[in-house]
C-alpha cells in the first residue's frame, strides 16, 4: 500500500515563530516531492518541489528531504497569520506513471497573532 | 492570463442525474487530471490524460467518465452509477516530460458537487 502520511493537526503556532511540517512516505527509492497550501475552500498552490537529499530554500520557506529515512518535512520561518492554512504532502512513488502522485491528508497550520 | 479555469464553481444533482464539470488551460500543457477531495483525506485521482484522445483510469474511476478532444480541455462527467458523488473536484494540468522528475501540476480552482 502506497501512503503518504501527514499528522492531521491542527498545529498551533505564535507568529513570528518557526512552523515545522512533516511527512513521511511508503516507498523507498521515490524521486519526487511536492509541498502543497490549500486555504479553506480554495485550490491547492505549489510551496515548493524537492528531489534531491538536504535542504532547499525559497524566501520564508525551506523544504528538507532525507531519503534513507523516507520523509519531506517544510519550514516556514518569521510565520505569519496569512500562512493559516492546510499544508498537503504529495510524492511520485516508485513504479507510478511519472504523473501520478500520491497526497497526504494534510496538516492544519493555524498561526496565533 | 494563463491559467486553469473550472465551471460552475458550485453544482447540485439530484439523484439519478449525471452531471459534466467544465475543465479548461491555457497553459499549453499536454496533461491534465482530475481528483476528488473529501474532508480529511488526500487528493485521490480520477483520471488522468497525457496527451489528445488518450486517457487513463485513476485509483478510483468508477462512476466517472471523462473525453480530451481539444488539448484545452478535460471534461469530467460523474454518472449516476457513482453512489457517493457530494465532493470537491479538482482539474490540473502539467507539462509533459519523458523520464526525469515529475513536474508541478497545477491546479483549477475546483467545482464543489453535493447530492441533493
Amino acid at each position: 500500500q502506497k501512503e503518504v502520511e501527514q499528522n492531521s493537526g491542527p498545529l498551533s503556532v505564535p507568529e513570528g515563530a518557526i512552523a515545522s511540517l512533516n511527512c513521511t512516505y511508503s516507498d523507498r527509492g521515490s524521486q519526487s516531492f511536492f509541498w502543497y497550501r490549500q486555504y479553506s475552500g480554495k485550490s491547492p498552490e505549489l510551496i515548493m518541489s524537492i528531489y534531491s537529499n538536504g535542504d532547499k530554500e525559497d524566501g520564508r520557506f525551506t523544504a528538507q528531504l532525507n531519503k534513507a529515512s523516507q520523509y519531506v518535512s517544510l519550514l516556514i520561518r518569521d510565520s505569519q497569520p496569512s500562512d493559516s492554512a492546510t499544508y498537503l504532502c504529495a510524492v511520485n512513488m516508485v513504479g507510478d506513471s511519472n504523473y501520478q502522485l500520491i497526497w497526504g491528508a494534510g496538516t492544519k497550520l493555524i498561526i496565533k497573532p | 492570463d494563463g491559467g486553469i479555469t473550472q465551471s460552475p464553481k458550485y453544482l447540485f444533482r439530484k439523484e439519478g442525474q449525471n452531471v459534466t464539470l467544465s475543465c479548461e488551460q491555457n497553459l499549453n500543457h499536454d496533461a491534465m487530471y482530475w481528483y476528488r477531495q473529501d474532508p480529511g483525506q488526500g487528493l485521490r485521482l480520477i483520471y488522468y490524460s497525457q496527451i489528445v484522445n488518450d486517457f487513463q483510469k485513476g485509483d478510483i474511476a468508477e462512476g466517472y467518465s471523462v473525453s480530451r478532444e481539444k488539448k484545452e480541455s478535460f471534461p469530467l462527467t460523474v454518472t449516476s452509477a457513482q453512489k457517493n458523488p457530494t465532493a470537491f473536484y479538482l482539474c490540473a494540468s502539467s507539462i509533459l516530460t519523458s523520464g526525469g522528475p515529475t513536474d508541478t501540476q497545477y491546479f483549477g480552482p475546483g467545482t464543489r458537487l453535493t447530492v441533493l
